[in-house]
């Protein structure tokens, strides 16, 4: 079974350009998280995706990050302008139904210099 | 809402020894308690979950046992391996807030050789 594909891998930019992450998740896992991860802590949920619909985005910074997942299988994850505090690595994960075991990417590297 | 500690931080055995993470949860709807283990510079990966129905589960070396009395859980690593240095992360989740996972801020466990 493959696992949860992302890309980019690595990125750097430079503060108020934009960047997009984008997500494969597990053939047939409904659910699908964004979560950021800054270095030295733990994952913290971005947007919870339930087939193509918003189930949680309530830790998303909307003045900056949007998320859609329009057929209810692939996601992308912008952030624009970024900021130097969003340095961080974005993970992708994907679960077949609330409550299911989370499976995580490799995740996107990003480094806003 | 939910809020889970996890103690110690940083927790450093020898080779051999056993080690033992410990998280408390705040919320009594909390039914799903899952472990992972992050290895520097890769995603979380599953090692062992449980559900509120269980008091206590096994996959070899690793354990983790639940006391819903008391709202906390813990990870038992027996024998330990210089393979099982990494951080590892606890977790709880409950129906009524979607299973977000709440995370602990995770617990560095070094393997002295």
């Amino acid at each position: 079974e493959a696992g949860v594909a992302q890309s980019p891998r690595y990125k750097i930019i430079e503060k108020r350009q934009s960047v997009a992450f984008w997500c494969n998740p597990i053939s047939g896992h409904a659910t699908l998280y964004w979560y950021q991860q800054i270095l030295g802590q733990g994952p913290k949920l971005l947007i919870q995706f339930q087939n193509n619909g918003v189930v949680d985005d309530s830790q998303l910074p909307k003045d900056r990050f949007s998320a859609e997942r329009l057929k209810g299988v692939d996601s992308t994850l912008k952030i624009q302008p970024a900021k130097l505090e969003d340095s961080a690595v974005y993970l992708c994960a994907s679960s077949r139904a609330p409550g299911n075991t989370i499976y995580f990417g490799e995740g996107s590297w990003l480094t806003v210099v | 809402g939910e809020n889970v500690e996890q103690h110690p931080s940083t927790l450093s055995v020898q080779e051999g020894d056993s080690a033992v993470i410990k998280c408390t949860y705040s919320d009594s709807a909390s039914n799903y308690f899952p472990w992972y283990k992050q290895e520097l510079g890769k995603r979380p990966q599953l090692i062992i979950d449980i559900r509120s129905n269980v008091g206590e589960k096994k996959d070899q070396r690793i354990a983790v046992t639940l006391n819903k009395t008391a709202k906390h859980f813990s990870l038992h690593i027996t024998e330990t391996q210089p393979e099982d240095s990494a951080v590892y992360f606890c977790a709880a989740s409950n129906p009524p807030s979607n299973y977000q996972l709440i995370w602990g801020a995770g617990t560095k466990l070094i393997i002295k050789p």
